[in-house]
């Protein structure tokens, strides 16, 4: 079974500090996954994700993340954080097999001006 | 182009009232659909997920059921709406040629 564990419900930053959100996933076989980006009242919206290419992964508004399987990580980070990065974030694991996606509970990033 | 769709926007319910959500996905057939809902402060729960018409795998008990009429429609229902039904209901989908899962702008229903 595939599981995703995010570490830190809420997450501070200064503005123009470095964002670190952080993924932990369990799976039997190299699983895909995905951040998400969620605003207030809205969809999620899809930051990036890892289906087996490049370990290093690139994103959307700067975000990038890295699949690490030796510590079954899968951290999101941006180097600078802006006043819009504010919001809520999700990871996500897909299985190999099967179109089921398991979601972490969310991580609320606050930038503080 | 391949969108989705979620209406209502918002909705205000009294205890015991009936509810049908919907979602419509464009520019795709057969596409997997789900149901998630969000509690206040609280992650995503996945409800219901359909890989066709008529084809719904139920993830938890609850006062819901949902159905699949159509390809590119998914219907999420309630007889009797209780006060725990409040949340944000989101729905999503694969798109054709994708691994990812994308998602509407959801529904923020308050049940008083």
């Amino acid at each position: 079974a595939q599981s995703v564990t995010q570490l830190g419900s809420h997450v501070s930053v200064s503005e123009g500090a470095l964002v670190l959100l952080r993924c932990n996933y369990s799976s039997s076989v190299p699983p895909y996954l995905f951040w998400y980006v969620q605003y207030p009242n809205q969809g999620l919206q899809l930051l990036l994700k890892y289906t087996s290419a490049a370990t290093l992964v690139k994103g959307i508004n700067g975000f990038e993340a890295e699949f690490k399987k030796s510590e079954t990580s899968f951290h999101l980070t941006k180097p600078s954080a802006h006043m819009s990065d504010a919001a809520e974030y999700f990871c996500a694991v897909r299985g190999r097999i099967g179109n089921q996606f398991y979601f972490g509970t969310g991580t609320s990033l606050t930038v503080i001006p | 182009s391949q969108t989705i769709h979620q209406w209502p926007a918002t909705l205000v319910q009294p205890v015991g009232s009936p509810l049908s959500l919907e979602c419509t996905v464009e520019g795709t057939s057969n596409p997997n659909l789900y149901w998630y809902r969000q509690a206040a402060g609280r992650g995503l729960q996945l409800l219901f997920y359909s890989v066709g018409i008529g084809q719904i795998s139920s993830e938890v008990p609850q006062n819901l059921s949902a159905s699949r009429p159509q390809d590119r429609q998914f219907i999420l229902s309630s007889k009797k709406l209780l006060l725990s039904d409040s949340g944000f209901y989101l729905c999503a989908w694969i798109p054709l040629g994708l691994d990812a899962q994308f998602f509407g702008p959801g529904t923020r229903l308050t049940v008083l």
